[in-house]
């Protein structure tokens, strides 16, 4: 059974950057997409982007471009995120997860990592 | 943008039948997506494509849509239910194509 398991709690302040792994225990790793998305105290989920690592392809919401990168390592079937110039409204749980439909946008997300708490602050 | 509404919260008795709506204008052409998250935890996939259910998810848990409303049913309520739900589609036209729903607290 496929797992995802991410990088731990971090504390950052205003102006820097964070970057966030998330490693999978199954395979392939490459072809399936891996989306990561964030969740502010109290409030819903939020897609920020997603990579296909067999394609080398990312998609990312409007509200991150230009501070947002996605990349995939497939030698150690790991994602990683960076979010760059944080401020306190970055403060949030961020998830990587994995899609449902192989490498393709879109779908259901099958398999969530544990979460990773970034606050900023 | 496009927005999907839930109700923020409904009340079940345990044994009794509980329906979450998920609402929006692009509900009808998309398939639909539902997760639960208990409190502390990560979401998990309870319903996909609709109406359909991943392994290990109880049969007590279905999805349906007329229109433009989604719904996602559990039956035979437990007190393990207790927990908020997401509905999400994906639309493929919006800078924001995964949508999620504003979420529903459900109370056993």
């Amino acid at each position: 059974q496929v797992q995802l398991v991410q990088s731990g709690a971090e504390v950052k302040e205003p102006g820097s950057s964070i970057k966030v792994s998330c490693k999978s225990s199954g395979s392939p790793f490459s072809s399936y997409a891996f989306s990561w998305l964030r969740q502010a105290p109290g409030q819903g989920l939020e897609w920020m982007g997603a990579i296909i690592p067999i394609f080398d392809t990312t998609k990312k919401s409007q509200k991150f471009q230009g501070r947002l990168t996605i990349i995939a390592d497939v030698s150690t079937n790991t994602a990683f995120m960076e979010l760059r110039s944080l401020t306190s409204e970055d403060t949030a749980v961020y998830y990587c997860a994995r899609g449902l439909r192989g490498p393709r946008w879109g779908g259901a997300f099958e398999v969530w990592g544990q979460g990773s708490t970034v606050s900023v602050s | 943008s496009f927005v999907l509404t839930q109700p923020p919260s409904v009340s079940v008795a345990p044994g009794q039948t509980a329906r979450i709506t998920c609402e929006g204008n692009t509900i009808g052409g998309n398939l639909v997506h539902w997760y639960r998250q208990r409190p502390g935890q990560a979401p998990v996939l309870v319903v996909y494509d609709t109406s359909d259910r991943p392994s290990g998810i109880p049969e007590r848990f279905s999805g349906s849509r007329s229109g433009n409303t989604a719904t996602l049913t559990i039956s035979r309520v437990e007190a393990g239910d207790e927990a908020d739900y997401f509905c999400q589609v994906w639309e493929s036209s919006s800078d924001h194509p995964y949508v999620f729903g504003t979420g529903t607290k459900v109370t056993v």
